[in-house]
């Protein structure tokens, strides 16, 4: 069965540009969740997603936006890049939300110049 | 606040000894623990997990042990093997609440031969 696969894997962009990445959940799951993880730093809580309805915020900038489709896949959009936004982006499903067995993809990496 | 941290952020060991990784949660709230293992280009894989009415937890291979006294979490691995070579991260969640997993900073295990 596949994994959590993400796209693009790599992205390259620059400040002030907006950037859309996307991920498709393994069949079955319905709940996704979005982490930003900088370099040599853990996962950071962006949002949660369950049955398409926003579950969880985290503590970020109404510049991250992300949505989920019926057939449970998923968007992170983050508008008005800043130098900062340069990170992996990770998405992450599970069968239901009451567990913190997360099953992450390879992540986008994201550059913003 | 919400924070996790780790004792060490580097941790070298024989191959075939055990390896302890240890972790520190400041969240009293907190009643949800797993572990995660990254490996070098990918995205962070579940290990373990333990719920706040337990004291120890056993898979194949590893063990958490949670200390709610000292909020303290740690993770044994065993006969340690070149595979596991990876960087380790403890998260804590609240259960009933977001999927919202707090990342700590990670210690990075490093086998040797």
């Amino acid at each position: 069965d596949a994994g959590v696969t993400q796209s693009p894997t790599h992205l390259i962009k620059t400040r002030g540009q907006h950037v859309t990445l996307r991920c498709s959940p393994i069949s079955g799951h319905k709940s996704v969740s979005w982490y930003q993880q900088v370099l040599g730093q853990g996962p950071q809580f962006i949002f949660q997603y369950y049955e398409k309805e926003e579950r969880g915020r985290g503590n970020f900038p109404d510049r991250f936006s992300a949505r989920q489709f019926p057939n449970y896949s998923s968007e992170l959009n983050v508008n008005a890049l800043l130098l900062g936004d340069s990170a992996l982006y990770l998405c992450a499903s599970s069968l239901g939300v009451n567990t913190g067995e997360l099953f992450f993809g390879e992540g986008s990496r994201l550059t913003v110049l | 606040g919400e924070s996790v941290g780790l004792h060490l952020p580097t941790l070298s060991v024989q191959e075939g000894d055990n390896s302890i990784i240890n972790c520190a949660y400041s969240n009293s709230a907190s009643d949800y623990f797993i572990w995660y293992k990254q490996e070098s280009g990918k995205g962070p894989q579940f290990i373990i997990d333990i719920r706040s009415n337990m004291d120890k937890r056993q898979g194949q291979r590893v063990t958490v042990l949670l200390n709610k006294t000292v909020k303290h979490l740690s993770l044994q691995i065993a006969a340690t093997q070149p595979g596991d070579s990876a960087v380790y991260f403890c998260a804590e969640n609240m259960m009933g609440g977001a999927q919202k997993l707090v990342f700590g900073q990670g210690t990075r295990l490093t086998i040797n031969p």
